[in-house]
């Protein structure tokens, strides 16, 4: 079955406490994302990859990391978590990058104390 | 700077008659629109695009209509069912050199839409 997983679905954590949110996806896509959702703002673009050790900044960059060293897999960091994080993220993929379609994983929300 | 914006937080119509979600932008370097549905402790998934060449696609009971002039895109869903309650987002993707987005899309804040049996 063609998907994209995230791990873990919810993470309760503390200031300052680095993480690591992974994202895997089977369809050999090229294109993969990172976006975080909050009340009244929709989903907001963290980080793209257009393939493997290719990265570019979203709309909103600050304070995460993340890295594309396998074409499947691409974790989102946060090396010193705020509160202003608290969110709910999405992975997503997508076979290219001419306006394809995104395939969007479960979700993680994620609450920094 | 919200470049995509759907300025209504919430829809509410009764089954069998015309859900209209409305979906305005600024960046006129935009030219691939895209609606995704979401339902809750889920990844949106997608439901209906269209290029800035057409004005109209249509895909059984959703239809989106393209107004480049304006800006502004809408998605009707006719007839509407309860199964079609969840949040709606509209999203837009500009085009880069070689014809590529590089997936990069800017979504916008969401539609909840009830529809009551």
């Amino acid at each position: 079955e063609a998907q994209v997983t995230q791990n873990p679905r919810y993470l309760i954590t503390v200031t300052g406490k680095k993480l690591t949110v992974t994202c895997s996806q089977n369809m050999n896509h090229e294109y993969m994302s990172w976006y975080r959702q909050d009340p009244g703002l929709g989903l907001r673009q963290i980080y793209y990859s257009m393939n493997v050790e290719v990265t570019d900044k979203g709309d909103v960059p600050e304070g995460y990391k993340v890295s594309r060293k396998e074409k499947r897999n691409f974790p989102l960091i946060l090396e010193s978590p705020s509160p202003n994080q608290t969110s709910l993220y999405f992975c997503a993929s997508s076979r290219d990058g001419q306006q394809e379609t995104q395939y969007f994983g479960p979700g993680t929300r994620l609450l920094v104390l | 700077d919200q470049q995509v914006k759907q300025n209504s937080p919430s829809l509410s119509v009764q089954e069998g008659r015309i859900s209209i979600l409305n979906c305005d932008y600024t960046n006129s370097m935009f030219d691939y629109f895209l609606w995704y549905k979401k339902y809750p402790a889920e990844g949106p998934t997608f439901l209906i695009s269209i290029s800035s060449i057409k004005d109209k696609n249509e895909d059984g009971r959703f239809t989106v209509f393209l107004n480049k002039s304006a800006k502004h895109l809408s998605l009707h869903i006719v007839p509407s069912q309860p199964g079609d309650s969840a949040v709606y987002f509209c999203a837009a993707s500009p085009t880069f050199a070689g014809g590529t987005s590089y997936g990069k899309l800017t979504f916008g804040q969401g539609t909840i839409l009830t529809v009551h049996p």
